[in-house]
């Protein structure tokens, strides 16, 4: 079973609209950490943000927003006002607490058009 | 200067031959990792390494071996290369801190590698 799960395999939205990217996990630990990353097209992959479990109070950084629910396993990635440049796959990732292995969903790209 | 770096960052080959992928890091870290990315795949996990003396097999190990040089040097080799090797290639390395979390994994620029 995938450890991490993105069902959306790709988005495509107007510039401006608002959208959400949705990940959801698996893990029996109660210590772990989530992640995402973004890739644009130049290929490089850049981290946007690391929460571990133990805290579930929401974040949000400029346009950026992270809603994680340890209810439905949830960790949901929403971009506000969306522009052209966030145009990416973006991957969500899980690190149990042995820390042993990064396990990555399949990744969601997002087409922002204008 | 990029913390990790891969060499190469660009490579075509032919089937059968033997190639190498490079890794450095500067950024101290005792973990270091790599990776495979296919399209709607994901990154997949090939090899990972805690220190020099512990190399371990991820999920897709088959045809690829590994050498941990050093702490900074992780290298990637396909020993007879074969086409559905062809991806995109990431290094990584991760490590604690001091308080004991994990750390995020910080990724080399890639290597794209085609094997006709």
């Amino acid at each position: 079973a995938q450890k991490v799960t993105q069902a959306q395999t790709e988005i495509s939205v107007v510039e401006k609209e608002d959208v959400t990217l949705d990940c959801v996990y698996e893990t029996r630990d109660t210590t772990y950490y989530l992640f995402w990353y973004k890739q644009p097209p130049s290929g490089e992959l850049v981290f946007l943000i690391r929460r571990n479990s133990f805290d579930e109070q929401n974040e949000i950084s400029g346009r950026y927003s992270w809603n994680f629910q340890k209810s439905t396993s949830s960790f949901n990635f929403t971009i506000t006002a969306s522009q052209v440049v966030d145009s990416a796959v973006y991957f969500c990732a899980l690190i149990e607490d042995n820390f042993n292995k990064f396990y990555f969903g399949s990744g969601t790209k997002l087409n922002v058009k204008p | 200067d990029a913390d990790v770096t891969q060499t190469p960052r660009n490579r075509i080959t032919k089937t059968g031959k033997r190639i190498m992928l490079e890794c450095s890091q500067t950024k101290g870290h005792d973990r270091m990792y790599w990776y495979r990315q296919d399209p709607g795949l994901g990154l997949r996990l090939i090899y990972y390494s805690f220190d020099v003396k512990d190399i371990n097999k991820g999920e897709i190990s088959d045809g690829y071996s590994v050498s941990r040089q050093a702490q900074a040097k992780f290298s990637l080799s396909l020993e007879s290369a074969i086409p559905n090797q062809t991806a995109l290639y990431f290094c990584a390395t991760s490590d604690f801190t001091a308080s004991g979390s994990i750390v995020e994994q910080f990724f080399g620029p890639g290597t794209r590698l085609t094997v006709l």
